[in-house]
């Protein structure tokens, strides 16, 4: 079973939508998780951090449920800036960080 | 944010030739580094994550011999292709984080190989 499961879409949404990611992990000791976003052919960079609380930041927000093991990001308000690949990632015990296959989001004009 | 430079951005090499690549932490000491492998519309696969003065610990089904990683300063990781192969064309990252700084990983702006 792999470490982290994403759906790798395609998402294709219209502007102003809202969309969200789900993925889930398979270590229940994993400690820490983030959104990174990916552009072709650029490395990851960091979205956001995903806390037990759940954790807003402009437009996004990530939650986090232990009990299930699913961490989701919500996109309000898409912008066609948006349109990159969606990393879901989980820093697992033996502080590795392993990555989902990504979910790629189109928005359209 | 916290700055990893990764080199070179691009190589071609020949069959059964060798490549370094480089990745360096510029403002902070990354006490844990990490390599990964990048295939076309696939997601980033961890190859070995390495902790400065320790030997790498390869996730299974990579091959150490193939992919030598050196973690030899707090800074600095290198990941050597041996005898390299057209399969082995790939986009390569690495990202570094610091045990103190912040819990998430740092990227390198990746290495794209292709073996001829």
């Amino acid at each position: 079973r792999k470490e982290v499961e994403q759906d790798p879409g395609p998402f294709n949404v219209p502007e102003g939508a809202t969309v969200a990611f789900n993925c889930t992990y398979s270590n229940s000791a994993s400690q820490s998780f983030f959104w990174y976003r990916q552009d072709c052919r650029k490395e990851p960079k960091l979205l956001m951090s995903v806390y037990s609380s759940g954790n807003e930041d402009g437009r996004f927000t990530a939650q986090l449920n232990r009990a299930s093991q699913y961490i989701s990001l919500l996109i309000r308000d898409s912008k066609l800036s948006d349109s990159a690949t969606y990393l879901c990632v989980v820093n697992g015990p033996g502080n590795q960080f392993y990555f989902g296959t990504g979910t790629s989001l189109t928005v359209i004009p | 944010g916290a700055v990893v430079s990764q080199h070179p951005s691009r190589v071609i090499c020949k069959s059964g030739t060798s490549v370094k690549i480089e990745c360096r932490s510029l403002d902070f000491q990354a006490t844990t580094m990490f390599w990964y492998r990048q295939f076309p519309k696939q997601s980033l696969m961890l190859m070995a994550t390495s902790n400065e003065g320790s030997k790498a610990t390869y996730e299974q089904g990579v091959e150490k011999d193939k992919f030598l990683i050196n973690h030899a300063s707090l800074t600095l990781s290198t990941l050597t292709v041996t005898s390299a192969h057209p399969e082995d064309s790939s986009f390569y990252i690495c990202s570094a984080r610091s045990g103190t700084l912040r819990v998430e990983a740092f990227f390198g702006q990746g290495t794209r190989l292709t073996v001829v």
